[in-house]
């Protein structure tokens, strides 16, 4: 099965500093990678989400790469706030197919420092 | 898009009690799950609840330890039976608008602990 790691598990940043979070995924055959904003005492939040036929996709101040050769993915949060505080999920998987679901990755906790 | 509830937002239980926890959706979903997160960790697929059928559960999950139910397409509900603090995390309910649809939307969440 899928197997998704993240790196790094905690991530300390000074506001307006820029924050890389990666991820690695060992499915060759995954083609849709979300990322997901969790806050303190709330669920996970769909942030931004890339298909494996884009290398890029940006929202904002959010982006996700995508290196399909090298399996591996980056969210990129330019000019930070404090709060964009929280811990942050790649996930991959295989779609269209109802029987794969989400893995996920470890989570990285972002602080970002006013 | 889909607006998730889940009841209760938390509870505190002694152990070998039992706890149902509700998830509602605004609207009629296609797929319906349940995931576990305990404390620091990331997301763990419990099972996908099947509407009118038994649950199908991910390794390591039983159904007597977590009956499901899915009466409709809006509405399941997870039970944490016979509890131990070891369940003590936050349990999340998750949909699916449809089958091939891309977005995976997460409930509040209900935190558990178990004494």
């Amino acid at each position: 099965g899928e197997n998704v790691e993240q790196h790094p598990s905690t991530l300390s940043v000074q506001e307006g500093d820029s924050a890389v979070i990666k991820c690695t995924y060992s499915d060759s055959a995954s083609n849709y990678f979300p990322w997901y904003k969790q806050e303190l005492g709330k669920g996970p939040q769909l942030i931004i989400d890339i298909r494996s036929n884009v290398g890029e996709k940006k929202d904002q101040r959010i982006a996700v790469t995508l290196n399909k050769t090298a399996k591996h993915f980056s969210l990129h949060i330019t000019e930070t706030q404090p709060e964009d505080s929280a811990v942050y999920f790649c996930a991959a998987t295989l779609l269209p197919n109802a029987g794969n679901m989400l893995t996920f990755g470890g989570g990285t906790r972002l602080m970002v420092k006013p | 898009s889909a607006v998730i509830s889940q009841k209760p937002s938390r509870d505190i239980c002694q152990r070998g009690t039992s706890l149902t926890i509700q998830c509602q959706v605004d609207s009629q979903v296609t797929m319906m799950f349940w995931y576990r997160q305990q404390p620091g960790q990331s997301l763990t697929l419990i099972a996908t609840a099947n509407q009118g059928s038994e649950a199908t559960y991910e390794s390591g999950f039983v159904i007597d330890k977590f009956p499901i139910s899915r009466p409709n397409l809006t509405f399941s509900t997870l039970t944490v039976s016979n509890m131990s603090p070891e369940d003590s995390s936050i349990y999340l309910c998750s949909v699916k608008t449809g089958v091939s649809t891309d977005t995976q939307y997460f409930g509040p969440g209900t935190r558990l602990t178990v004494l």
